[in-house]
């Protein structure tokens, strides 16, 4: 069955403590995987696609990495602005065009 | 500016009521997408859509319908046949399998 497994499910950090959030999943054919920010009472907020394992996408304080396994969500000196939940995705299988959500991080980064 | 549109932000509906939530989308995208958001889970997909006059049930269709008449709208009706209609509903499109698929603000809706 395809499963994506997003831990830890809570984070909190002092601002410019540094660390990664996971995101595994298991899909047969892994079409693309998506990082997503969700602030409260808001839509999630697109972020990175990775496609292949080695891949890595840079945006500002965050950098996202992929292996074939998992991918990790690398966020560099926080600001209190980042604290968010954060949300990873692997596209279907062929055929289809849904996605598979991870349950998300709840990042809090306190000043 | 492009976008996609929810409407209403907040909903509130008695039991026994059937409610549509908007979507409007002014990307030009093909696909267009319902998910449910409960506290603690992931997104859960409702409908589907790859084209206009064509949709496909997600994981958990039941007590909902939608429509695509129209390339831009993608409405969903939460009937009275839904056992636990509370809850966050987000719409979203996307036009290309490569880049991930954007999203609405979402639609609070409470059944009292």
């Amino acid at each position: 069955e395809d499963q994506v497994t997003q831990s830890p499910e809570a984070l909190r950090l002092q601002e410019g403590e540094s660390s990664s959030l996971n995101c595994s999943y298991t899909v047969s054919g892994l079409r693309g995987l998506f990082w997503y920010r969700q602030d409260p009472g808001k839509g999630p907020e697109f972020l990175f696609t990775l496609y292949s394992a080695g891949e890595e996408k840079e945006k500002e304080r965050l950098k996202a990495t992929l292996t074939k396994k998992e991918s990790f969500l690398h966020i560099t000196a926080p600001k209190p602005e980042d604290s968010a939940t954060y949300l990873c995705a692997v596209q279907a299988p062929s055929g289809t065009y849904k996605y598979i959500f991870g349950t998300g991080t709840r990042l809090k980064v306190l000043a | 500016d492009g976008g996609i549109t929810q409407s209403p932000k907040y909903l509130f509906r008695k039991e026994g009521q059937n409610v549509t939530l908007s979507c409007e989308q002014n990307l030009n995208h093909d696909a267009m997408y319902w998910y449910r958001q409960d506290p603690g889970q992931g997104l859960r997909l409702i409908y589907y859509s790859q084209i206009v006059n064509d949709f496909q049930k997600g994981d958990i269709a039941e007590g909902y319908s939608v429509s695509r008449e129209k390339k831009e709208s993608f409405p969903l009706t939460v009937t009275s046949a839904q056992k636990n209609p509370t809850a966050f509903y987000l719409c979203a499109s996307r036009t290309d399998s490569l880049i991930g698929a954007f999203f609405g603000q979402g639609t609070r809706l409470t059944v009292v």
